[in-house]
């Protein structure tokens, strides 16, 4: 089945930075990796997402970079905020899954005012 | 609109009892799916249900199992509860098709079950 590996499990910024969180598929049919925001006490907030047929999706501070060759996409937050602060999920998944989404473990991002 | 709701958002059960957790998908949602999340394995799928069938299940044991009614909300039921069971249980919902395109997922506020 997918496997979806994420990294740096934690990462630590500066306000104003910028944040990076890398994800890699096994799965060459997947097709769609929506990445999620999750507060504490919270479920899962997607953030954005993108589908195999685009390489770069924006919105405001947050885009998406995706190598279908490569088997891996990415986040960047630019600007970084003390609100942005969570842990973040990338996934992935494929039109046959009807419902399934594969996670990777999870990123605690951390910005320091 | 309202988002997904889920209830109850925590409880407390003890080994070898079951427990029933409800879920509202947002309206005009017709797909429901369940993901059990711990600390040690993350989040995992446990099954999805749209138009009242069961499209795709996870690798869960058989005491764990669900349903959806007419009204697109689902129920998972957990029996005879394990230590191992403690988790958050979230479920999401989308609009739901039968075509092959997958659609985005909304999360609820999960349900928080500890098992003594």
């Amino acid at each position: 089945g997918e496997n979806v590996e994420q990294h740096p499990s934690t990462l630590s910024v500066q306000e104003g930075d910028s944040a990076v969180i890398k994800c890699t598929y096994s799965d060459s049919a997947s097709n769609y990796f929506p990445w999620y925001k999750q507060e504490l006490g919270k479920g899962p907030q997607l953030i954005i997402d993108i589908r195999s047929n685009v390489g770069e999706k924006k919105d405001q501070r947050i885009a998406v970079t995706l190598n279908k060759t490569a088997k891996h996409f990415s986040l960047h937050i630019t600007e970084t905020q003390p609100e942005d602060s969570a842990v973040y999920f990338c996934a992935a998944s494929k039109g046959t899954s009807y419902g399934k989404l594969t996670f990777g473990q999870g990123t605690i991002l951390t910005v320091h005012p | 609109k309202a988002g997904v709701t889920q209830t109850p958002r925590y409880l407390i059960k003890t080994r070898g009892q079951q427990v029933t957790l409800s879920c509202s998908p947002i309206s005009g949602h017709r797909s429901v799916s369940w993901y059990q999340q711990t600390p040690g394995q993350g989040l995992q799928f446990l099954f999805e249900y749209f138009s009242e069938t069961q499209r795709n299940k996870g690798n869960f044991p058989g005491r764990f199992s669900g349903r959806q009614f007419s009204n697109s909300r689902s129920e998972m039921n957990v029996s005879t509860l394990e230590l191992g069971d403690s988790a958050l249980y979230l479920c999401a919902s989308s609009l739901g098709s039968s075509g092959s395109i997958q659609e985005t997922q909304y999360f609820g506020p999960g349900t928080r079950l500890l098992v003594l």
